[in-house]
């Protein structure tokens, strides 16, 4: 069964202070991994796809990563608007290209 | 605002009853996703229709039941409420098969009492 694990669970940070989520998964066949971000009581922006090992993808002040069991997000330098639960999926094509979702990280950056 | 419309937002039933979600997708997509995100299961995907035809299943119940009509509307059915079945309804909508740049709904919240 596909597993995704995000870490940490919430994450505090100051305004300008640099850090990464991690999103560790295990999937039969990975079609895609996904990144969106979600703000309270609204649905969930697409940020990213990342297809294959060693592919980055960047916008703005954020940058995802993939390897073969792991993706990170890197966010640099946040301002508080970048405060929000980010979510982390994956999409398995030896199961229907079913999707599963990790519990999500809440970020919350201070001024 | 994404352009994939939802209704209705907010619904309150009874344990037992059956009650319809509608999603109207952006303009031009032909792929309609449909996800249930609860406090103790977080988001998960239940559903997607491609063009009218079911694409890929997730972990939908046999009490829910999902279709894409010929304008790309869908719906989504959920019969014989249960409490647990309380939570936040979202569709998606995308112009391809794939959930690449899936734009969300502001969701439906479903109340089972």
């Amino acid at each position: 069964e596909d597993q995704v694990t995000q870490s940490p669970e919430a994450l505090r940070l100051q305004e300008g202070e640099s850090s990464s989520l991690n999103c560790s998964y295990t999937v039969s066949g990975l079609r895609g991994l996904f990144w969106y971000r979600q703000d309270p009581g609204k649905g969930p922006e697409f940020l990213f796809t990342l297809y294959s090992a060693g592919e980055e993808k960047e916008k703005e002040r954020l940058k995802a990563t993939l390897t073969k069991k792991e993706s990170f997000l890197h966010i640099t330098a946040p301002k508080p608007e970048d405060s929000a639960t980010y979510l982390c999926a994956v999409q398995d094509s030896a199961a229907g290209n079913k999707l599963t979702f990790g519990g999500g990280t809440r970020v919350l950056v201070k001024p | 605002d994404s352009g994939v419309t939802q209704t209705p937002k907010h619904l309150i039933t009874a344990t037992g009853q059956r009650v319809t979600l509608r999603c109207s997708p952006r303009s031009g997509d032909l792929s309609v996703y449909w996800y249930q995100q609860s406090l103790d299961q977080g988001l998960q995907f239940l559903i997607q229709y491609y063009n009218g035809e079911e694409r890929a299943k997730g972990n939908i119940l046999e009490r829910f039941s999902a279709q894409q009509f010929p304008d790309l509307h869908s719906e989504l059915n959920l019969s014989s409420l249960e409490l647990g079945d309380s939570a936040l309804y979202f569709c998606a909508s995308s112009p391809s098969g794939t959930h690449t740049e899936a734009f969300f709904g502001q969701g439906t919240r479903l109340t089972v009492v």
